[in-house]
């Protein structure tokens, strides 16, 4: 499976600022995921990065408050805008790898906004 | 709409024993994927075991196998030989089988191991 790293592993920042995240693979992958874990809970599916287009939304997020990058098949950035307390959380981008169906998670970013 | 449930919130097993993770899910899909992966304290989570709908025959990766009953939409984990390092949240998860690859997962089973 591809090796995935993420920075920062984790920030504490003030609210009404901006963070963001990094995701990188150590090899091209077809596909590239964010999520966001609360404290406490399961795994949310913010949206979908597609390389060299907008990013694929879930209901409930928007492209104000999560843009998204995607410049290359290695590389993507979440940021999360405007932060407030209630975007506390662990970000975690996963990968989709060519020839699977199987997604593998990046280390993931625990983020406290204060 | 899929969804996933896990039923247990915490379990519990002593060392060396054996112990069930139940896992039920809703679909109208023929063709999908199932999943478990683990997720221990504060670290990275990693895949499990992978189901493929479409095979009858359990899926099996060292100590852990899977009873996938399809017609009762139920995916069980089994973990044999508990060691402390099983400690950890799992999480079930399904996947439709097609060009999104979205995972819908469980609210996920905390599972202490006991030495």
């Amino acid at each position: 499976s591809a090796v995935i790293s993420q920075k920062p592993s984790r920030d504490i920042c003030q609210r009404g600022t901006s963070l963001t995240i990094q995701c990188q693979v150590d090899s091209q992958v077809t596909m590239m995921f964010w999520y966001r874990q609360q404290p406490g809970q399961s795994l949310t599916l913010i949206a979908t990065a597609n390389q060299g287009s907008e990013a694929t939304y879930e209901s409930g997020f928007v492209i104000d408050k999560f843009p998204i990058s995607r410049p290359n098949l290695t590389f993507s950035t979440l940021t999360v805008s405007n932060m407030s307390p209630e975007d506390s959380s662990i970000y975690l981008c996963s990968v989709v790898g060519s020839n699977t169906d199987t997604q593998y998670f990046g280390p993931g970013t625990r983020l406290t906004v204060l | 709409a899929q969804t996933v449930t896990q039923s247990q919130p915490e379990m519990s097993v002593q060392e060396a024993e054996t112990v069930t993770l139940s896992c039920t899910y809703d679909t109208s899909e023929s063709n999908y994927y199932l999943f478990w992966y683990k997720q221990p304290p504060s670290r990275q989570m990693i895949l499990v075991i992978r189901q493929e709908a479409y095979k009858q025959q359990n899926a099996t990766e060292n100590r852990f196998s899977v009873n996938f009953q399809k017609a009762a939409k139920s995916f069980s984990l089994k973990i044999s030989d508990s060691q402390l390092g099983d400690t950890a949240m799992y999480f079930c998860a399904f996947m439709k089988r097609g060009a999104t690859n979205k995972l819908i997962f469980g609210t996920g089973t905390l599972l202490a191991v006991q030495p």
